[in-house]
């Protein structure tokens, strides 16, 4: 079954700074793996998909990077805003099947 | 990307009540599907909802509690029945744009208080 770890839960850092997140899975027979940003008491907004083929995704400020054979995706965010406060969710699917398995996500809290 | 809207975004509910979330999609999709996101943990899939067969529900989730519709390619409905406390949660749509590399697209979410 596959599993989902995203460290750190939780990440507070001053506006400006570049950070990265976190994202582990299991089993490396993924077929996507997607990012999401989700405020408070809101649905998710996709941020980044990247194919089990592809090794990098980059929309604007962010960069996401996918290791297949290692199991590993990283989100990365260039010159934080507090705007981009949210909680930051991975989600991956496996071959064949578009269910998502989603990590518990990672709180970033960007600080004027 | 798909454009996906729910109703209703937020209600407070009687326990033993039930309530029935629209979900509408500004275009035709095979498949959709719908999550459910407790207070504090991350989405659970309840089931999948493809037009014109029976939905397919995950372990745990049984058509009594959570029946599902999915009348055309553009919309589909949930049913939360008899409500408990413990259903107090998000519940979320999302579909898959086929367009767009497979890209999974999500509703605003409706978010569900049964007291």
């Amino acid at each position: 079954k596959q599993e989902v770890t995203q460290i750190p839960a939780a990440l507070s850092v001053p506006e400006g700074e570049n950070l990265v997140l976190n994202c582990s899975f299991t089993d490396s027979a993924i077929y996507n793996l997607q990012w999401f940003r989700q405020d408070p008491g809101k649905g998710l907004t996709s941020l980044l998909l990247i194919q089990s083929s592809q090794r990098e995704q980059t929309s604007g400020r962010l960069n996401a990077s996918l290791d297949k054979s290692s199991g590993r995706s990283t989100l990365y965010i260039a010159a934080s805003q507090p705007g981009d406060s949210a909680t930051y969710l991975c989600a991956v699917t496996g071959a064949g099947s578009y269910q998502l398995t989603f990590g518990k996500g990672t709180k970033l809290s960007v600080i004027p | 990307s798909a454009v996906i809207s729910q109703k209703p975004s937020r209600d407070i509910c009687q326990r033993g009540t039930s309530l029935t979330i629209q979900c509408q999609v500004d275009s035709q999709v095979t498949m959709m599907f719908w999550y459910r996101q407790q207070p504090g943990q991350s989405l659970t899939l309840i089931a999948t909802a493809n037009q014109g067969s029976e939905a397919t529900y995950e372990s745990g989730f049984v058509i009594d509690k959570f029946p599902i519709s999915r009348p055309n390619l553009t919309f589909s409905t949930l049913t939360v029945s008899n409500m408990s406390p413990e259903d107090s949660s998000i519940y979320l749509c999302s579909v898959v744009d086929r367009t767009r590399g497979n890209t999974i697209y999500f509703g605003e979410g409706s978010w569900l208080t049964v007291v």
